[in-house]
C-alpha cells in the first residue's frame, strides 16, 4: 500500500511569490491534514480537510490556504510568501478524525 | 489555548530505561498519541492512549492519566537508533484538531 505522497521534495521561491504544494493521501482515507515545522519548532497544525471540506484551520493568516479534491488528494497554497514561511510542510492523512496520522517525507519550502 | 508540554531535550545511555513526560490542558480532550520523529524524517505513529492506564508495545509503553492531564511515553532498553524526537499529541474535539507538542529530542549515549 503506498503511503502518503508529497510534491515537490523541495522549492524555493523569494519573498512575494506564491508556492503550492501537493499531497496524496493514502488510499481509502479521506481526512488530510497539513502541518508546519519550521527549524527548531514543533509541529503548528495548518489545516484539516475531510470529505472535500476545509473542517478546522490553525492560527496562521489567511494568505495560507489549500483544497481537498474528489480524489482526496489536497493542495497547499500559500500566498505572498515572506522569510517566516520557510519550513517543511507535512501532509498527513487518516481514515478516520481519531485515527492514527500517516504523515508523508514532507515539501521543504525555502523563501530567499 | 491548548499548550502541551514536554522536555526538550532529555540524554540517557544505551541499555537504560527513560521516561518522557508530557503535560496538556484537559478541556476538550479524546485521545492522546505519541510520535518519533527522526532528523529529516517524517513522524512515525508509536502509540494512542484514549483511557487511563498503560499501554505496552514491545520496549515502549505509554501511560494516560486523564484526570491529570499527563502521559508519558517509557523507552527499555536504549538503543542508539531510539536518538530521534518524540511528539506528544493531543486530539482535541473541538473541531479534530490533533496538537502536537515542541517535541523531546533524545540523545542515546555509548
Amino acid at each position: 500500500e503506498a503511503g502518503v505522497t508529497q510534491s515537490p521534495t523541495h522549492l524555493i521561491k523569494t519573498r512575494g511569490q506564491q508556492a503550492t504544494l501537493r499531497c496524496s493521501p493514502i488510499s481509502g482515507h479521506t481526512s488530510v491534514y497539513w502541518y508546519q515545522q519550521a527549524l527548531g519548532l514543533g509541529l503548528q497544525f495548518l489545516l484539516w480537510y475531510d470529505e472535500g471540506e476545509e473542517r478546522n484551520r490553525g492560527n496562521f493568516p489567511p494568505r495560507f490556504s489549500g483544497r481537498q479534491f474528489p480524489n482526496y488528494s489536497s493542495e497547499l497554497n500559500v500566498n505572498a510568501l515572506e522569510l517566516e514561511d520557510s519550513a517543511l510542510y507535512l501532509c498527513a492523512s487518516s481514515r478516520t478524525i481519531t485515527g492514527e496520522l500517516f504523515f508523508g517525507e514532507g515539501s521543504r519550502l525555502t523563501v530567499l | 489555548g491548548q499548550n502541551i508540554d514536554q522536555p526538550t531535550e532529555m540524554t540517557a545511555t544505551e541499555g537504560a530505561i527513560v521516561q518522557i513526560n508530557c503535560t496538556y490542558q484537559t478541556s476538550g480532550f479524546n485521545g492522546l498519541f505519541w510520535y518519533q520523529q527522526h532528523a529529516g524524517e517524517a513522524p512515525t505513529f508509536l502509540s494512542y492512549n484514549v483511557l487511563d492506564g498503560l499501554e505496552e508495545k514491545g520496549r515502549f509503553s505509554s501511560f494516560l492519566s486523564r484526570s491529570k492531564g499527563y502521559s508519558y511515553l517509557l523507552l527499555k532498553e536504549l538503543q542508539m537508533k531510539d536518538s530521534a524526537s518524540y511528539l506528544c499529541a493531543v486530539l482535541y474535539n473541538q473541531g479534530g484538531k490533533l496538537i502536537f507538542g515542541q517535541g523531546t529530542e533524545l540523545s542515546v549515549k555509548p
